[in-house]
């Protein structure tokens, strides 16, 4: 079945420093890629959508030049939260779309310290 | 945009019970409902999805219902095993081929009881 590589699974990162989360398709071609954000106990909460080739759109409320998206190509799309702060310690998830529908990456645990 | 409402928040039940869980979603556009079960620091993991020409699918001791008119759906698991314990999203999605955005419930954390 449909595969999304994502990595790093964890990073700890210093505060102010900015981090980049990758999410590969590994047997099919992303057209599509949602990433979510998931706080402790609480749900999955879109942040924004990306399309290959294009720019990211984002969800209300998301701050795009602080969660900078890219999505240069079919099988690749990277999240970097620049300038890191201790409230964007989270759960990332990216979902790519395809025939098969929806395949979730295996997420990756941001601390920031 | 589109808002999908879970309840209830948490369930706890005996083992060999039904458990049920609803949604309801905002937009009459939404045509994909899948229904997720996500364990601790893991990916969700599609466990059943509907689609709006279809009120009705079950698989095994998991079934769910759609009712468009209403615009809610259910998450029927039966005969329900201490490994059903995890925490269930229900979603909807609007677009063909299920590749339209993905708007995700709070969460139902179901406990079964030994």
């Amino acid at each position: 079945g449909a595969v999304v590589s994502q990595h790093p699974s964890r990073v700890i990162c210093k505060s102010g420093t900015s981090v980049k989360i990758e999410c590969r398709s590994l047997d099919f071609q992303a057209t599509t890629m949602f990433w979510y954000r998931q706080f402790p106990k609480q749900s999955l909460m879109l942040m924004a959508t990306s399309n290959e080739g294009s720019k990211a759109t984002y969800e209300q409320g998301v701050e795009k030049d602080k969660f900078l998206i890219n999505h240069a190509s079919l099988t690749l799309s990277t999240l970097t939260v620049t300038s890191a702060h201790p409230e964007d310690s989270s759960f990332y998830i990216c979902s790519a779309s395809g025939t098969g529908g929806y395949t979730f990456g295996s997420g990756t645990r941001l601390t920031v310290v | 945009g589109e808002n999908v409402e879970q309840h209830p928040s948490t369930l706890s039940v005996q083992e060999g019970d039904s458990a049920v869980i609803k949604c309801t979603y905002s937009d009459s556009a939404s045509n994909y409902f899948p229904w997720y079960k996500q364990e601790l620091g893991k990916r969700p993991q599609l466990i059943i999805d509907i689609r709006s020409n279809v009120g009705e699918k079950k698989d095994q001791r998991i079934a769910v219902t759609l009712n468009k008119t209403a615009k809610h759906f259910s998450l029927h698991i039966t005969e329900t095993q201490p490994e059903d314990s995890a925490v269930y999203f229900c979603a909807a999605s609007l677009g063909s081929s299920n590749t339209g955005k993905l708007i995700f419930g709070q969460g139902t954390t179901l406990q079964v009881k030994p």
